[in-house]
């Protein structure tokens, strides 16, 4: 069954407003998780590591304004996309590992359409 | 330089052919980890597999299989007798210390199976 989990699944806002993602893991107490961003017909390209207690790790080129990620607790990571505009429509997904065998589960994703 | 590539884009074909599906990467790392991820239509990334790079055995399970050389810096993923439930993007990645101990992914192949 799943590890992961994402909710929503899909959202549609307007431009301007900020949309908040949940990632869960199901089965693992995860002290870190991973944001992806996906275009249509693309790869995954992280975004940050999201790190229970402490602060998110952010990848070169992601405005960590933009992006708020929390990691309140061992379970649940949060991406807020802050202030959204049509070029952040994407597909979201997240993952956590587990430091031995070092393997990657991931969400089901969230595809966000801001209009 | 491309650290992970996959240079198949798209591959079609019919019921019950065999496909190989190439990847190639690179790493200064001794130690690293290659892995297979299929995400079929729904979007849901699906774990396939993890090889360490000690362990050059190929592996089979039910209609896959993985052939890992070292010496040819290659990972490639066989399906055999395809079917349509096949039909998925399929994501190399690679994992190691030279690139942060983060995922690094292929572009993907988009496989399509037709009945």
């Amino acid at each position: 069954g799943a590890v992961v989990s994402q909710h929503p699944s899909w959202v549609i806002c307007k431009s301007g407003t900020s949309v908040k993602i949940e990632c869960r893991s199901l089965d693992f107490q995860a002290t870190t998780m991973f944001w992806y961003r996906q275009f249509p017909k693309q790869s995954l390209m992280l975004m940050a590591t999201s790190n229970e207690g402490s602060k998110a790790t952010y990848e070169q080129g992601v405005e960590k304004d933009k992006f708020l990620i929390n990691h309140a607790s061992l379970t649940l990571s949060t991406l807020t996309v802050t202030s959204a505009h049509p070029e952040d429509s994407s597909f979201y997904i997240c993952s956590r590992g587990v430091p031995v065998p070092l393997t990657q589960y991931f969400g089901p994703g969230t595809r966000l359409t801001v209009l | 330089a491309q650290k992970v590539t996959q240079a198949q884009t798209e591959i079609s074909v019919v019921e019950k052919e065999d496909v190989t599906l190439d990847c190639v990467y690179e790493t200064r790392d001794t130690t690293y980890y290659l892995f297979w991820y299929k995400q079929p239509p729904s979007g849901e990334l699906v774990f396939l597999i993890r090889r360490n790079s000690f362990d050059e055995q190929n592996e089979i399970s039910g209609r896959y299989s993985w052939n890992f050389q070292k010496s040819t810096s290659s990972f490639n993923f066989t399906i055999t007798s395809s079917q349509v439930v096949d039909s998925a993007v399929y994501f190399c990645a690679l994992y190691g210390s030279e690139y942060g101990n983060k995922l690094v992914f292929g572009a993907g192949t988009i496989l399509r199976v037709k009945s």
